[in-house]
């Protein structure tokens, strides 16, 4: 699977968009990137996932680049309970995927 | 979407003895499940594949004589940490994928943090 790059902590206001990048720039052709996040000392939780086009749900967006060497997760209004470790992972997708393996992820800061 | 429990949530133990960890896939058949493990400020780091019915696959560097695993039905897996140490102090954590669930293909257990005086 290929490797993620995310930046390690960043700060957003209550309220306010949080914008979170990640570089994948090796990628395969058949391979997602999906994005968990993990609250403390929580199991981590499923948000989203895509293979080329932008994608939303109720918890976030994901914009991927058209090269698709990296992605952008967005929260649109983040809230104090957004405050988590946010971990991109890029792996083939459904059940020919298999397990997930974590990078050091991007601790997101929601502050009031 | 899908549940996945752990039992127990929290365990403290003597130096020496052995913990298991049970992990339960709650309103869904899981045939492959995962376990982790994660030490403080640390990411999560995977140790093991555990196979319905078949043996485990360990990831490099994961003793499988410390780490028994056991996958004795589809919504069952056990983890026990053999002769545990205050090193294996840490949080395990295992998933499943769900694949009958679109979208969401793996659910994480809410962890289970071990500490070993």
């Amino acid at each position: 699977d290929a490797k993620t790059t995310q930046p390690p902590s960043m700060d957003c206001a209550e309220g306010r968009a949080a914008n979170l990048p990640c570089n994948h720039s090796t990628i395969s052709g058949n391979e997602y990137v999906y994005w968990y996040r993990q609250i403390h000392s929580q199991g981590p939780q499923y948000i989203i996932h895509g293979l080329k086009n932008n994608e939303t749900n109720e918890m976030a967006s994901l914009i991927i680049t058209e090269d698709r060497k990296s992605s952008t997760l967005i929260l649109p209004h983040a809230t104090l309970r957004d405050t988590a470790v946010y971990y991109c992972i890029v792996r083939v997708g459904g059940n020919q995927g298999g397990k997930l393996i974590f990078g050091q992820g991007t601790e997101l800061s929601v502050k009031p | 979407g899908a549940v996945v429990s752990q039992h127990p949530s929290w365990v403290i133990c003597k130096s020496g003895t052995s913990v298991k960890i049970e992990c339960r896939s709650l309103d869904f058949q899981a045939t492959t499940m995962f376990w982790y493990r994660q030490f403080p400020k640390q990411s999560l780091m995977l140790m093991a594949t555990s196979n319905e019915g078949s043996k485990a696959t360990y990831e490099q560097g994961v003793e499988k004589d410390k780490f028994l695993i056991n996958h004795a039905s589809l919504t069952l897996s056990t983890l026990t940490v053999t002769s545990a140490h205050p090193e294996d102090s840490s949080f395990y954590i295992c998933s499943a994928p769900a694949w009958d669930y679109s979208n969401n293909e793996q659910f994480f257990g809410p962890g289970t943090r071990l500490t070993v005086l």
